[in-house]
């Protein structure tokens, strides 16, 4: 199975921070890597797929970058409804694996 | 534009099975997939499986071999996913998930979108 690191467990940060998350596979896995975010007590949310696209109502402050084994979602300027927990996702080989989790505080 | 919505939270006996529903509303699964993933109390996300509706034929992760089985009733767009022999660590929210990919039908190179609401499976004697 292929493992997912996920670099900071958790972070404080204030409004307005730029703030960055590290997702390492433990094997090339391409672009085929997406980021999700979730707030408690609701389903995860797709924020990014195939490692930099956007999707469909995803502010742009949210980007995503890398390919092989490491990748980065940034947020540029964080806002109050940021503040949850990010999960990454490689989707390459069978079974589908996400990192651990990045949980974002208000410092 | 799809959304999923899952069946009620159940409270089950260790030893006991449990099945929980995915209906999409306002579509259909077309030919996407359906994949089942869990999160225990506090815990992260970890996949069960997956099916391809059009197909049938389910994928399960190696750890759920043997204890959990996919089904798709196209006729209803509703997906099922049954968990038996239950024990203490199997309490978890459970969630279905549209799983998408521009490379044709499958569950690799993929994304999950939209996910259902979750459903709260506790497991006690």
């Amino acid at each position: 199975d292929i493992q997912m690191a996920q670099s900071p467990s958790s972070l404080s940060a204030s409004v307005g921070d730029r703030i960055t998350i590290s997702c390492r596979a433990s094997q090339s896995i391409s672009n085929f890597l997406n980021w999700y975010q979730q707030t408690p007590g609701k389903a995860p949310k797709l924020l990014i797929s195939a490692a930099s696209t956007l999707q469909s109502g995803v502010p742009s402050r949210f980007s995503g970058s890398g390919s092989g084994t490491d990748f980065t979602l940034t947020i540029s300027s964080l806002q109050p409804e940021d503040f949850a927990t990010y999960y990454c996702q490689q989707s390459s080989t069978i079974p589908l694996t996400f990192g651990g989790g990045t949980k974002v505080e208000i410092k | 534009q799809v959304q999923l919505v899952q069946s009620g939270a159940e409270e089950k006996k260790p030893g006991s099975s449990v099945r929980v529903s995915c209906k999409a509303s306002g579509g259909s699964f077309s030919n996407d997939a359906i994949s089942w993933v869990r999160q225990a109390p506090g815990q992260g996300l970890e996949w069960m499986g997956g099916i391809i509706p059009v197909f049938g034929t389910p994928n399960y992760a190696e750890k759920f071999q043997g204890r959990v089985t996919l089904t798709a009733d196209r006729s209803t767009s509703t997906a099922y996913m049954e968990l038996s022999s239950l024990r203490s660590d199997d309490t978890a929210v459970y969630y279905c998930a549209r799983t998408i990919t521009n490379y044709g039908m499958g569950l690799a190179l993929s994304w999950f979108d939209p996910w259902g609401q979750g459903t709260l499976v506790i497991v006690t004697s």
